[in-house]
C-alpha cells in the first residue's frame, strides 16, 4: 500500500516570502500521480497543483511549484510571494494510474503566514 | 465554473440514527469518491463508484455504510447506524478520466456531527 508522509507538521512564513512545504510517498509503482491540495478554515479541499509522475518537467502554477524527485519519492511545494490567502492546510495526496483508486493523503502541514 | 456540491453542509444526528449525504458530481464527470476527515486528522479515502458500482473501497467502508447514484447526477452516502466516531467532514469528489483528466474535485463538504 501507498503511504505520504509530511514531516512537517506547521510552517510559518512572512508575507511576500518564499516557503516550501515537504512530502514524501512510498509506492512500488512507477507510474501514479501527486497533488497538493489547500484546506483553508472553511475546510474545503482546494487543488494546488498536480504532478504526472511520467514528467520530468516539474508542475508550475503561477506562485506555486513542485519540485519532483522520482528516485527519492519526493514531491516538495514551493510557494513564492506567498500571501495572506495562502494560509491553510496543506496536504499531499497519491494516487495510482488507471483504474479509480482513491487519494492517498498525509497529515497536512498547517502554513502559517505572519504579516 | 462547474463544481461539486453536497447537501446539507451540517448535519446532526443521534447514535443509531440512519443518515443519508448527498452529492452532486460535476455533470460530465464519470467517477466518484467519497472521502471522510475526522477533526485535525487526514482525508481518509472511503469508497470510489464507476459505472453504476463500486470500484474500490477501503477497510473504513464497512457494511453500515452504502452508496448508490439514484438518478443521473445524485450520488448519495447512507450511514445505516451512525456511531459517535462517524463524527466527521464527509466529502464527495467526482473526476473525469480523459487526456489526463486525473484531477479529483472535491465539494465543500457535509459535517456530521453524532450525539
Amino acid at each position: 500500500a501507498q503511504t505520504v508522509t509530511q514531516s512537517q507538521p506547521e510552517m510559518s512564513v512572512q508575507e511576500a516570502e518564499t516557503v516550501t512545504l515537504s512530502c514524501t510517498y512510498d509506492t512500488s509503482e512507477s507510474d501514479y500521480y501527486l497533488f497538493w491540495y489547500k484546506q483553508p478554515p472553511s475546510r474545503q479541499m482546494i487543488l494546488v497543483i498536480r504532478q504526472e509522475a511520467y514528467k520530468q518537467q516539474n508542475a508550475t502554477e503561477n506562485r506555486f511549484s513542485v519540485n519532483f524527485q522520482k528516485a527519492a519519492k519526493s514531491f516538495s511545494l514551493k510557494i513564492s510571494d506567498s500571501q495572506l490567502g495562502d494560509a491553510a492546510m496543506y496536504f499531499c495526496a497519491y494516487r495510482s494510474l488507471g483504474g479509480a483508486d482513491g487519494l492517498t493523503f498525509g497529515k497536512g502541514t498547517h502554513l502559517i503566514i505572519q504579516p | 465554473e462547474p463544481e461539486v456540491t453536497q447537501t446539507p453542509s451540517h448535519q446532526v444526528t443521534q447514535m443509531g440514527q440512519e443518515v443519508i449525504l448527498r452529492c452532486v458530481p460535476i455533470s460530465n464527470h464519470l467517477y466518484f469518491y467519497w472521502y471522510r476527515q475526522i477533526l485535525g486528522q487526514k482525508v481518509e479515502f472511503l469508497v470510489s463508484f464507476y459505472n453504476n458500482e463500486i470500484s474500490e473501497k477501503s477497510e473504513i467502508f464497512d457494511d453500515q455504510f452504502s452508496v448508490e447514484r439514484p438518478d443521473g447526477s445524485n450520488f448519495t452516502l447512507k450511514i445505516r447506524s451512525t456511531k459517535l466516531e462517524d463524527s466527521a467532514m464527509y466529502f464527495c469528489a467526482s473526476r473525469f478520466e480523459r487526456g489526463g483528466q486525473e484531477t479529483q474535485y472535491f465539494g465543500p463538504g457535509t459535517r456530521l456531527l453524532v450525539l
